[in-house]
Formats: C-alpha cells, structure tokens, sequence
C-alpha cells in the first residue's frame, strides 16, 4: 500500500499571500489530520476530516481551514499568511472511526516558509 | 486545559548506554501511543498501550502504562546510533471524538 503523500514537500511564501496545501491519505483511512510542527511548540493539532465532515478542531485562527473530498483526499488552506505560520505541517491518516485508538500513518510533511 | 508532558526534552548519551523518556498526562487515558520521528523525517507510530500497568517490548524498547493510567515511559537499552530521534507520546484529546494530543517529545542523540 501506498503511504501518505503531501504535496508540495516546500513552499516559500510571503507574508499577506495565501497557501493550499494537498495530502492524500492511505488508500481506506477515512479520516485525516492535520499538524502544525514547530521546535518550540511540538506537534500542535489543527484539525481532522472524517468523511468530509470536519470532526474535531485545535485552537488555531480561522486563517486555517480545511476541507475533505470524497475520495479522502484533504487540503488545508492557510490565508493571509505570517511569519509565525513558517512550519512543518504534517497530515496523519487513519483508519477512522474512533481514531485515537487506531494509529496515525504520518506523511512527509510540507515545509513552509514564510518571509 | 488538558496536557500531555514529556521529560527530558533532550537527552545526549553515548552509545551503549540506556535512555529513558517519561510522560506524564493531567488526565486519566484511555490508551497511550508512541512515536518516533527520525530527523528530517515524520512522526512514525512505536505502539500502542491500553491496559493499566501494561509492559511492552519491542526488541531493546520497552514501554510501560503506568498503574493509574496518566503516566508512561519508554526504555532503551544499548543505545545504538540507529535510535537518535525524537520520541512523542500521544493520548486521546479529551471531548474529542478520536483525536491525539502529543507530548513535545524527547529528542535523543546518540553519540558512537
């Protein structure tokens, strides 16, 4: 099985611009999350998609939002972009349901930079 | 609010010898998960504990659940330079329907 693909794997943008940012889960797992993962702040949850239903959301500004397809595939869309938004922003994929029992398959990230 | 610690947050050792990572949760969990990401790499799912008091071992790695549920740790023995890494625990967010709160992880080098 194929695992978690993110794409683009870099980004540079500036501050003001808006990005979108694509992650196609493990075909199967309904359910996708997303990170925001800093040295200072760890792996900081955004928000996860299950069945095209945003089911659970972190404590971020509405710059952040997400959407789901019906093929599972999910993008997050970050707008008006600052220089604290420079990140690695991971997508987790699992089979769903009650997902934290069921393990999350990590992709490879997309790092953002902001300048 | 809810917090998942994790101590040390770096630990240096020299190959050979064992490291320990602890996690401390302010909530009872209902189960406990480990990852492990490798640098420039992501998160890599260890294992998963649900039992309290429970003992894991995967080769030189051994996980523990502690008694009451709040607390776990990661035990490697012989460090070796294929284990430099950062290791996060995970627990289920509470009022979540299915989603992890992480640990800020331990990040261990190994020196050979």
């Amino acid at each position: 099985k194929a695992g978690v693909t993110q794409t683009p794997r870099y980004l540079i943008k500036t501050r003001g611009q808006q990005v979108t940012l694509s992650c196609s889960p493990i075909s199967g797992h309904r359910s996708v999350s997303w990170y925001q993962q800093t040295p200072g702040q760890g792996l900081q949850f955004l928000f996860e998609y299950f069945s095209e239903t945003q089911r659970n959301k972190g404590n971020f500004p509405g710059r952040f939002s997400g959407r789901q397809f019906s093929n599972s595939r999910s993008e997050m869309n970050v707008s008006t972009l600052e220089l604290g938004d420079s990140a690695l922003y991971l997508c987790a994929s699992s089979t769903g349901g009650t997902a934290s029992y069921n393990e999350q398959f990590f992709g490879p990230g997309t790092r953002l930079t902001v300048l | 609010g809810q917090q998942v610690m994790q101590i040390p947050q770096y630990q240096h050792v020299q190959e050979g010898e064992d490291f320990t990572t602890y996690c401390n949760s302010s909530t009872t969990l209902s189960n406990i998960q480990w990852y492990k990401q490798r640098p420039g790499g992501h998160p890599v799912f260890l294992i998963q504990l649900v039992k309290s008091g429970e003992v894991k071992k995967q080769k030189r790695l051994t996980f523990q659940f502690g008694e009451a549920k709040k607390n776990s740790s990661l035990h490697i023995t012989a460090t070796q330079t294929t284990d430099v890494g950062t290791y996060f625990c995970a627990g289920p967010r509470r009022g979540s329907q299915g989603n992890l709160i992480f640990g800020k992880g331990t990040k261990l080098s190994v020196k050979p």
